[in-house]
């Protein structure tokens, strides 16, 4: 396996809080990625990483934040969850341009 | 613009019976594309990929040929297992990105 450690890997939070996951990697790859998984929407992309402190939004990045200071880890934060961003979000990384994406474990996100 | 159109599922089929899941696309350029399988409780793995027409995939006894023509991406297995119940998903890179686009996943369950 990929050396990615999702965190936490459930969590249940109220509407209005926010939440943060932590992406972790062993592997030194260069580029990192959040998505989320939804019933009927497959896995779309919400930021991604392309370096220490270069981000950038994907196609659903609305009310996500993200922050890469470290190569290792990617965070993803929900400024204030609403119960729309409830979903199973997975990281993903490559070590560059065109090359196999591995995926961690997933995390499950429930806002109630 | 980039989609993938996935087979609804969910798709249930006796062991070692032959195995069709369709997956078209829509891409500008050349894209590459991929088959990601999720065993329950797990993240995304690489099943198999293709990155130019007529490029044929396979992993594990599963194969999958890149059409241009029909912008197809179809995947299929001989005799499938027990073992194969999962979820499976079709994906697209287009050319110059790093970004995957998903299909909406086909849930398969093998019963012996």
């Amino acid at each position: 396996d990929a050396g990615i450690t999702q965190s936490p890997r459930h969590k249940v939070t109220e509407t209005g809080t926010p939440v943060t996951l932590r992406c972790h990697q062993t592997e030194n790859h260069r580029y990192m990625y959040w998505y989320r998984q939804d019933p009927g929407h497959g896995l779309r992309l919400i930021h991604y990483s392309y370096g220490v402190k270069d981000t950038d939004k994907g196609e659903v990045s609305d009310g996500y934040s993200v922050s890469r200071s470290k190569t290792e880890d990617f965070l993803l934060t929900l400024e204030s969850a609403t119960s729309s961003q409830t979903s199973v979000y997975f990281c993903a990384i490559t070590p560059e341009l065109n090359t196999e994406a591995f995926f961690g474990q997933g995390t499950r996100l429930t806002v109630v | 613009g980039n989609s993938v159109t996935q087979m609804e599922g969910p798709v249930t089929l006796s062991e070692e019976a032959f195995l069709t899941i369709n997956c078209t696309y829509t891409a500008t350029g050349y894209p590459s594309l991929f088959w990601y399988v999720q065993y329950p409780g797990e993240g995304l793995q690489l099943l198999l990929k293709a990155t130019k027409a007529d490029d044929k995939g396979s992993n594990k006894g599963f194969e999958a040929t890149y059409r241009k023509e029909t912008t197809s991406f179809h995947l299929e297995k001989g005799s499938v297992q027990v073992s194969d119940s999962a979820v499976y998903f079709c994906a697209l890179r287009r050319a110059g990105a790093n970004n995957l686009f998903f299909g909406t996943g086909t849930r398969l369950t093998v019963i012996p």
